[in-house]
């Protein structure tokens, strides 16, 4: 079983709608990362979190720690949001454990 | 905006081969990691590095593998011998604090022939 568990694998939406990806973890942790993997494979952290919640832009951050659970919200999607957001975990030791991605598509 | 930066972007090999990927970590982080992600799959964790010595390796980060920072502002990622399954896009990142959000550089998609 991965550490890091990510749903759905793949999202397709129409623009403006409210986005959720979620992301399940099954060891404690030291913080929640959500990074952005662009298509041409670069990659940007978008939210770092060891508890309650975050907000930048458009996008939300939240991570229940009792039940290993976080989520990622994108309010009022635009095609630009199209990219595979990346779930990943720190353990205190400073290496990052990643989830396997969900590729989210929004259409015009 | 400081940023991580790498070279090449893309590296074409022949199989046997020794390939260096080179990063430059932002200017005043102190720990610095290598990634990587072969096609299709999640990123994986290959080795960290702070204080001049490796601080943590995974299984992956076998005796082909090492690691450098040959000056005050490279760090280098060995491969001595490539093989088919090195093929993948290698990710160099750096950090402040231990435990402190991480910036990645753009990838160096290595190709081994």
């Amino acid at each position: 079983k991965n550490e890091v568990e990510q749903s759905p694998q793949n999202l397709t939406a129409q623009e403006g709608e409210f986005i959720t990806i979620n992301c399940s973890y099954s060891v404690g942790i030291s913080a929640l990362h959500w990074l952005q993997q662009h298509p041409g494979g670069g990659i940007v952290s978008l939210f770092m979190l060891s508890s309650g919640k975050k907000k930048h832009g458009r996008l939300i951050a939240t991570i229940n720690i009792q039940e290993k659970h976080s989520s990622l919200h994108i309010t009022a999607s635009h095609p630009r949001d199209s990219a595979v957001y990346i779930c990943a975990v720190s353990r205190g030791a400073q290496k990052l454990v990643f989830g396997q991605g969900t590729r989210l598509t929004i259409n015009p | 905006e400081p940023e991580v930066t790498q070279t090449p972007s893309h590296q074409v090999t022949q199989m046997g081969q020794e390939v260096i990927l080179r990063c430059v970590p932002i200017s005043n982080h102190l720990y610095f990691y290598w990634y990587r992600q072969i096609l299709g799959q999640k990123v994986e964790f290959l080795v960290s590095f702070y204080n001049n010595e490796i601080s943590e390796k995974s299984e992956i980060f076998d005796d082909q593998f090492s690691v450098e920072r040959p000056d005050g502002s490279n760090f280098t990622l060995k491969i001595r011998s490539t093989k088919l399954e090195d093929s993948a896009m290698y990710f160099c990142a750096s950090n402040l604090l231990n435990g402190d959000e991480q910036f990645f550089g753009p990838g160096t998609r290595l190709t081994v022939l």
